[in-house]
């Protein structure tokens, strides 16, 4: 059984540039969650994904959209990005729906972003 | 507002000694508490979690953690450290308000387990 996985593992970017990030959830589960994590910090809630829609967002700009699939897989999309932008970012899964706010969210090994 | 606080940044602790890495939290009605483990350029591990009942709590890797209610902290505990325990260990809460989707994480704290 498949965890969390992500892709690219790592990726270097220029200022002003588009990213995309890809994250497939554990198998079972139907709820996506993105984090940034910098250098140094705790991971920070993006935005979460269930039933291919937008149900939560963190304190972040609308440069950071995203969206989910059928399949539930789901993509993060930073539009021109910044400096402050390079960090690793997290994907998590959960199920189900993780409306209870009982459930683990189970975390992907992350993609890595240099913004130079 | 929801929050975690892990007073160390960094726990040093001999091979085969007990550990405990510290977290309290500050939430508005009952907390969902969480443990993580991160090793380097790695994502995060789910080790264990608080949601309702008795409150000690047992998880992977021989870790386990106490709620306290009263002092408003959930620390995690190993009675007997392993080098291969050294990691960047995060404490993590459920946000309660909106629709309970994120985790808010505290700074992390690094254990450092020597032999």
């Amino acid at each position: 059984d498949a965890g969390v996985t992500q892709s690219p593992t790592h990726l270097i970017k220029t200022r002003g540039q588009q990213v995309t990030l890809r994250c497939s959830p554990k198998s079972g589960h139907d709820t996506v969650s993105w984090y940034q994590q910098a250098l140094g910090q705790g991971p920070q809630f993006i935005f979460q994904y269930y039933e291919e829609e937008e149900r939560q967002r963190g304190n972040f700009p609308d440069r950071f959209s995203g969206h989910q699939f059928p399949n539930y897989s789901s993509e993060l999309n930073v539009n021109a990005l910044l400096l402050g932008d390079s960090a690793l970012y997290l994907c998590a899964s959960s199920s189900p729906g993780g409306l209870t706010g009982t459930d683990t969210q189970y975390f992907g090994p992350g993609t890595r972003l240099t913004v130079l | 507002a929801q929050s975690v606080a892990q007073p160390e940044d960094q726990v040093n602790v001999a091979e085969g000694n007990p550990l405990t890495v510290k977290c309290t939290y500050s939430v508005s009605g009952n907390p969902y508490l969480f443990w993580y483990v991160q090793y380097p350029n790695r994502g995060l591990q789910f080790l264990l979690k608080y949601i309702t009942g008795d409150n000690l709590v047992k998880g992977s890797y021989g870790f386990e953690a106490e709620f306290n209610k009263s002092q408003t902290s959930f620390h995690l505990k190993k009675p007997s450290a392993l080098v291969s325990d050294s990691a960047l260990y995060f404490c993590a809460v459920r946000d309660l308000g909106g629709s309970q989707g994120n985790l808010i994480f505290g700074k992390g704290t690094k254990l450092s387990v020597k032999p």
